[in-house]
């Protein structure tokens, strides 16, 4: 079965700095999804990666996907108290785009002012 | 955009009553839709898959007689924990996939069973 291990697990920033989390795949990724999310209240959508070697960005989040497509990285430049929050990472169990995630373990981002 | 409404949002209960959650796709027909479940400080867990007009699949340590699921038709599925008890209480969240391709989750539910 597949797993997703994200790292760190949790991170203390000081405003203004860079942070980047990191989800590794044990299986090809064939749709990577990343989600903000406070314990006990929905996810909001960040981004979806498909292909290996894709980048996007929102504001001052950015997302990649490696080009074997078994490794996303989730990097914030600039981070603000309002980045605060689980970041996790989730990647569709099918060969194709099947809308069934698996998660990953969520990293726990402080932002300190 | 496109939007799942869950409902309730929270709800508590006395043990042994059952629960039903809600999640419905307000503007667009879901072929499949998830049930997950999450426990204080920990990752989202997939409990089924729900297909409309049919079984729901469960997965591997799920308990089908308690988790029982309804997907009666592309806009709704329900979710009903039968005889909950404490170690029920958890945060169960719900996603649609659309007939085009989009995955969209619910708001979540938080159930707490005294």
């Amino acid at each position: 079965s597949q797993e997703l291990e994200q790292s760190p697990q949790s991170l203390i920033v000081q405003e203004g700095k860079n942070l980047t989390i990191n989800c590794t795949s044990s299986k090809t990724l064939y749709g990577l999804y990343w989600y903000k999310q406070k314990y006990g209240e929905g996810l909001i959508f960040l981004m979806m990666l498909q292909k290996g070697g894709e980048e996007k960005s929102h504001e001052k989040i950015t997302a990649k996907l490696d080009e074997k497509k078994q490794q996303s990285s989730l990097h914030i430049t600039a981070s603000q108290p309002s980045h605060a929050g689980i970041y996790l990472c989730g990647a569709d169990i099918g060969s194709g785009n099947t809308g069934k995630l698996i998660f990953g373990q969520g990293t726990t981002l402080q932002v300190k002012p | 955009g496109a939007v799942v409404s869950q409902h309730p949002s929270r709800v508590i209960c006395k043990s042994g009553t059952s629960v039903k959650i809600e999640c419905r796709s307000l503007d667009f027909q879901a072929t499949t839709m998830f049930w997950y479940r999450q426990f204080p400080k920990q990752s989202l867990m997939l409990m089924a898959t729900s297909n409309e007009g049919s079984k729901a699949t469960y997965e591997q340590g799920v308990e089908k007689d308690k988790f029982l699921i309804n997907h009666a038709s592309l806009t709704l599925s329900t979710l009903t924990v039968t005889s909950a008890h404490p170690e029920d209480s958890s945060f169960y969240i719900c996603s649609a996939y659309g007939t085009g391709g989009g995955l969209f989750f619910g708001s979540g539910t938080q159930l707490s069973v005294l």
